[in-house]
């Protein structure tokens, strides 16, 4: 299995451009979460979606979307980039709930310039 | 909501000594969870431990529900234990995650 799985590893944008960045796992995990990492911070939650068709906000969802079209796909979409999303990005997934054991993806380091 | 507070912030150990990582939380939870984010970036799940004590090699960790603290004990360090250690908890329907210990570890 290869767990979760994030692309690109690394993205340069300008303001205003967007860009979607990909998650996919293959654990059949109902559970799918974003969260972005700031410098020397912890985790923020984005969105998640406790399965097919269902997606809920985080603590910081503005400036995000998200869809959830199939149990191994959670996209997140930024439409208009901005500075203030600098920042390297993580989505996980766990298999039940959210008291199951959380399995992140590598990461995806964003520059906004 | 509930706080989550991971001491000490920053940690410098010479190889081979042993140290403890602490987690408190202001309030009841149903799981707590510890993860490593090692020099890459790669945040790797060490222990699910909602409550009791479980051991995995030179590591091992200690939840105590009833007075809201977890431990996460490393002995005999190596290098490869550098990075960020987070601990997490599932509260009111949601997960939190602590500011993480920094531990640098020095050959």
């Amino acid at each position: 299995n290869a767990g979760v799985t994030q692309t690109p590893k690394f993205r340069i944008l300008k303001i205003g451009q967007s860009m979607t960045l990909q998650c996919a796992q293959d654990m059949n995990h109902n559970y799918m979460y974003w969260y972005r990492q700031d410098p020397g911070m912890g985790l923020k939650l984005i969105y998640y979606s406790v399965g097919a068709g269902i997606t809920d906000k985080g603590e910081v969802p503005n400036g995000y979307n998200v869809s959830r079209s199939t149990t191994e796909d959670f996209p997140l979409r930024l439409e208009l980039a901005a500075p203030s999303q600098t920042s390297v990005y993580f989505c996980a997934s766990s298999y039940a709930d959210l008291l199951s054991p959380l399995h992140f993806g590598n990461g995806t380091r964003l520059t906004v310039t | 909501g509930i706080q989550v507070e991971q001491s000490p912030p920053d940690l410098i150990l010479q190889e081979g000594a042993n140290s403890t990582l602490r987690c408190n939380f202001s309030d009841s939870v149903n799981n707590l969870q510890w993860f490593h984010q090692n020099p890459w970036g790669q945040l790797i799940n060490l222990f699910y431990i909602p409550s009791g004590t479980k051991q995995n090699g030179r590591l091992s960790a200690t939840t105590v529900a009833t007075e809201r603290y977890s431990l996460l004990y490393i002995s005999s360090s190596q290098t490869t234990d550098s990075g960020v250690y987070f601990c997490a908890v599932v509260g009111n329907d949601k997960i939190i995650f602590g500011k993480g210990t920094r531990l640098h570890i020095l050959p």
